[in-house]
């Protein structure tokens, strides 16, 4: 699975965007770009997964580049339960086998 | 919508105890998941269960033992626990069959071995 780069932390004023992003220059054809976060000591929550095109849900919307090197989370409207840490996972959609976290993205959404 | 429920919520053994956590999903889904995670570290993955009736290892497997009962429940067990196995552990499950499913998680069990 490619390996990703995300900023250790980032700040958000309530209500306004929070635009995350990671960097998976090694991504092959098949892996899957996915997004969680973890809110404090509870299990990772999924947001939302995507192959080559944007994608949109309730929760966020996932913007990648052409060159498929690149994605941005975004939150269109932060609020405080916002606040967690937010990790990007490359993976082969069809392999078994873990999801590999790595440090994440420490998002402190700010009144 | 429960999801995945895992017991118990927290738990405190002695050392050489033995103990079972559990996990069950509703969700109908065929993958199961045992991760731990310890203190500024992320997940690591000890067994999964592909489907009903398999089970494999992960990463991290030695003192732990895995049944898989039926679809909806996954236990993990501890024959003899030690203080290196304190740590928080989440259950996930996976609807599996089209290629790019995600896992979902359960709260955790966190255990602490004396």
């Amino acid at each position: 699975d490619a390996k990703t780069t995300q900023p250790p932390s980032m700040d958000c004023a309530e209500g306004r965007a929070a635009n995350l992003p990671c960097n998976h220059s090694t991504i092959s054809g098949n892996e899957y770009v996915y997004w969680y976060r973890q809110i404090h000591s509870q299990g990772p929550q999924y947001i939302i997964h995507g192959l080559k095109n944007n994608e949109t849900n309730e929760m966020a919307s996932l913007i990648i580049t052409e060159d498929r090197k690149s994605s941005t989370l975004i939150l269109p409207h932060a609020t405080l339960r916002d606040t967690a840490v937010y990790y990007c996972i490359v993976k082969d959609g069809g392999s078994q086998g873990n999801l590999i976290f790595g440090k994440g993205t420490k998002l402190s959404v700010k009144p | 919508n429960a999801g995945v429920t895992q017991t118990p919520k927290f738990q405190v053994l002695k050392t050489g105890q033995s103990m079972t956590l559990q996990c069950a999903q509703d969700m109908n889904h065929n993958s199961m998941y045992w991760y731990r995670q310890d203190p500024g570290m992320g997940l690591r993955l000890i067994y999964y269960s592909a489907s009903e009736g398999t089970t494999d290892k992960g990463e991290v497997p030695n003192g732990y033992n895995v049944s898989r009962l039926n679809k909806r429940e996954f236990s993990l067990r501890l024959e003899s626990a030690a203080p290196s196995q304190t740590s928080v552990y989440f259950c996930a499950s996976r609807k599996g069959g089209q290629r790019n499913q995600p896992q979902h998680f359960g709260d955790g069990t966190r255990l602490s071995i004396l």
